[in-house]
């Protein structure tokens, strides 16, 4: 059982490259969302879609592009890292967006230098 | 908007002992639910155990359970028997129950326990 993948787990980036964090589910739910985990602060939503197509801006959009083009994939795409967006990125996904649980990715460590 | 607090950055238990964890929040909705994941330093999240705002009963899990308090938006987590492979970073987080923001969780800022022998 696959559930919520993330890749890479790892990444480092210069100030001013763009990259695409991508995040999988094969688990068939509607709701995928992004958050960001900084220490001190816990997790943060960046962005979220409740299905294909569909996608709406969390509490810390900025920096940060979204798309929705099938039910499984979710790609989170920094547009031009700055070492503010050094952070653990985790993406998440439920069945439905009401009272289910989410289940999440491992996460991707990424270090904007 | 809604807020969770967790106002305990680190905690310490011994193995086999009792600890709870603190988690209050502020909202003025009616209808919720409330969480408790687990961290392990793998940084996988895990769901503990959830709690619907409209049931009184307090949500059990094996040696996890909750005290619920909504008039005095509580929701602090118990961990009986604890074992060292309980020791990870605790979040509380809130998830509305209105279909316009019921995506979105709210997470507290986390609580570190230590499972000492």
């Amino acid at each position: 059982n696959a559930g919520v993948t993330q890749t890479p787990k790892f990444q480092v980036l210069k100030t001013g490259q763009s990259m695409t964090l991508q995040c999988a589910q094969d688990m068939n739910h509607e709701y995928m969302s992004w958050y960001r985990q900084d220490p001190g602060m816990g997790l943060r939503l960046i962005h979220y879609s409740v299905g294909a197509g569909i996608t709406d801006q969390g509490e810390v959009p900025n920096g940060y592009n979204v798309s929705r083009s099938t039910t499984e994939d979710f790609p989170l795409r920094l547009l031009s890292a700055a070492p503010s967006q050094t952070s653990v990125y985790f993406c998440a996904s439920s069945l439905r967006v009401m009272n289910t649980e989410a289940f999440f990715g491992q996460g991707t460590r990424l270090t904007v230098v | 908007a809604q807020t969770v607090t967790q106002s305990q950055p680190e905690m310490s238990v011994q193995e086999a002992e009792t600890v709870t964890l603190s988690c209050t929040y502020d909202t003025s909705e009616s209808d919720y639910y409330l969480f408790w994941y687990k961290q392990p330093p793998s940084r996988q999240m895990i769901l503990v155990i959830r709690q619907e705002a409209y049931k009184q009963q307090n949500a059990t899990e094996n040696r996890f359970s909750v005290n619920f308090q909504k008039a005095a938006k509580s929701f602090s987590l118990k961990i009986s028997d604890s074992q060292l492979g309980d020791a990870a970073m605790y979040f509380c987080a809130y998830r509305s129950a209105s279909a316009g923001t019921a995506s979105k969780l709210t997470f507290g800022t986390g609580t570190r326990l230590q499972v000492t022998l």
